[in-house]
């Protein structure tokens, strides 16, 4: 089975750190892809990366970006967290077998 | 951007009955599919339909497809108290290169 892991299931950060949330999948998936999902707005497409060293940008960017330096590794940084930015974070990897999307458990991130 | 979205917000019922969840979407899709999510977890894939077909099994649950009136129904047959969950339709579309678009999901409650 495809393995999407993410490093955190919670996580507690002061407003104005820098913080990093990483995910990992085992499977050589070439695209990775990360949500954050909120009550009543559902799940929203923050970046996304087709392969090492590409992104791109999702619907809601702004104060947040990303690396893919290898092609397991897809992280999101929030360079100055707020309180708005307290939200589950999930990961997902395209399963191209499947034409689906594997998800990680999800980081619930809550900014004070 | 919203594509899908998924009524009701809600919906409660008693073990063995059947569970019917609707998703309706605003473009043209190449692709749909339905994704379970347990409280607090990352989501799970359940089922792909394509735009060219309009109806697909497997084991419990029924997926049905209408382009035309652009909206899909889930339906979970004998169901269990282990199916308590919230649903997400996602889709995809030409040139969307697996960016998924999710509704804002149903929360199935079923009562022992």
């Amino acid at each position: 089975d495809v393995k999407v892991t993410q490093s955190s299931r919670y996580l507690v950060k002061r407003t104005g750190e820098k913080v990093f949330l990483e995910c990992v999948q085992d499977m050589d998936h070439e695209n990775m892809f990360w949500y954050r999902q909120d009550p009543g707005l559902g799940l929203r497409l923050i970046y996304f990366s087709y392969d090492v060293k590409m992104k791109e940008k999702g619907d809601i960017p702004e104060g947040y970006s990303v690396s893919r330096e290898k092609k397991e590794r897809f992280s999101l940084i929030l360079e100055s967290a707020s309180t708005n930015q307290t939200s589950m974070y999930l990961c997902a990897s395209w399963d191209t077998e499947n034409y689906g999307y594997t998800f990680g458990s999800g980081t619930r991130l809550t900014v004070v | 951007s919203q594509q899908g979205e998924e009524d009701p917000q809600a919906l409660s019922i008693q073990e063995g009955e059947n569970a019917t969840m609707n998703c309706s979407y605003k473009t043209s899709i190449n692709n749909l599919q339905w994704y379970r999510q347990n409280s607090g977890r990352g989501l799970v894939h359940l089922i792909l339909i394509r735009s060219n077909e309009r109806e697909k099994h497997s084991g419990r649950l029924r997926v049905t497809l209408d382009t035309s009136k652009k909206s899909s129904s889930l339906l979970i047959t004998a169901s269990r108290a282990a199916d308590t969950a919230s649903y997400f339709c996602a889709t995809d579309s030409r040139g969307s290169n697996y960016k998924l678009t999710f509704g804002k999901g149903t929360l199935l409650t079923v009562n022992p």
